[in-house]
């Protein structure tokens, strides 16, 4: 079975500072992965997602992550950071489709990013 | 819609009532997911759809959970007899393929219903 850790549950950072989210999953077989952001009273956002390819990957507003297969990690990272930015980020792993064509989603419990100025 | 709708968005349900929660996916989106997310906690899987087929009911905690989507679009949550540890924010997801959005990770959530059990 897969299982996604988030080692912070919080993490206070200055603003324009750089920060780090750290994400470790466990799974027997090839994964995708996923950084979900979530802003007070919203949905979740796909902030940004590897699926395949380069192990650095892009998102949105940023916001940047490498896929480690050897550390079994998916490390989210932005170089500045704005007020902005605090909300909760979710890292989860699709273990890609089972036998029925379809795959779900497994989340870490979060870590709260809170940028002061 | 443009988005993934769901309702109510908050409610207060009295320990043994049943509630119901919708969710209205995108337009012509196959796959449907229900997640719970209990306070500080990241969202749990409860239940897949393609389209009315209930293909996965695995994450449903006990039999006083049941989900339907009859027509292949919107989609209800009920639970019955609820209880203190219900209380959760239910998450509806949406994506356009079968795969449930794992081959692209385009899987569209709605804001929540935020169940709060008395």
């Amino acid at each position: 079975a897969q299982s996604v850790t988030q080692l912070d549950s919080q993490v206070p950072v200055f603003e324009e500072a750089p920060v780090e989210l750290r994400c470790n999953y466990s799974s027997s077989v090839s994964v995708y992965l996923f950084w979900y952001v979530q802003y007070p009273n919203q949905g979740l956002q796909l902030l940004l997602k590897y699926l395949s390819g380069s192990t650095l990957v892009k998102g949105i507003n940023g916001f940047e992550a490498e896929f480690n297969k050897s550390q079994t990690s998916f490390h989210l990272r932005k170089p500045s950071v704005h007020i902005s930015d605090t909300a909760e980020y979710f890292c989860a792993v699709s273990e890609g489709l089972m036998n029925s064509g379809y795959s779900t989603l497994t989340f870490g419990k979060g870590t709260m990013l809170l940028v002061s100025p | 819609g443009a988005g993934v709708s769901q309702s109510p968005r908050y409610k207060v349900a009295k320990r043994g009532q049943d509630v119901a929660l919708r969710c209205d996916p995108i337009s012509g989106h196959v796959s449907l997911f229900w997640y719970q997310q209990a306070l500080g906690q990241g969202p749990e899987f409860l239940t897949y759809f393609q389209n009315e087929a209930q293909l996965d009911k695995s994450g449903l905690p006990s039999d006083r959970f049941f989900a339907e989507r009859p027509e292949g679009s919107v989609s209800t949550l009920k639970i019955q007899r609820t209880q203190q540890e219900d209380s959760a924010v239910y998450l509806c997801a949406s994506s356009l393929d079968t795969s449930g959005g794992a081959n692209t990770g385009e899987l569209f959530f709605g804001e929540g219903s935020r169940l709060t059990v008395l």
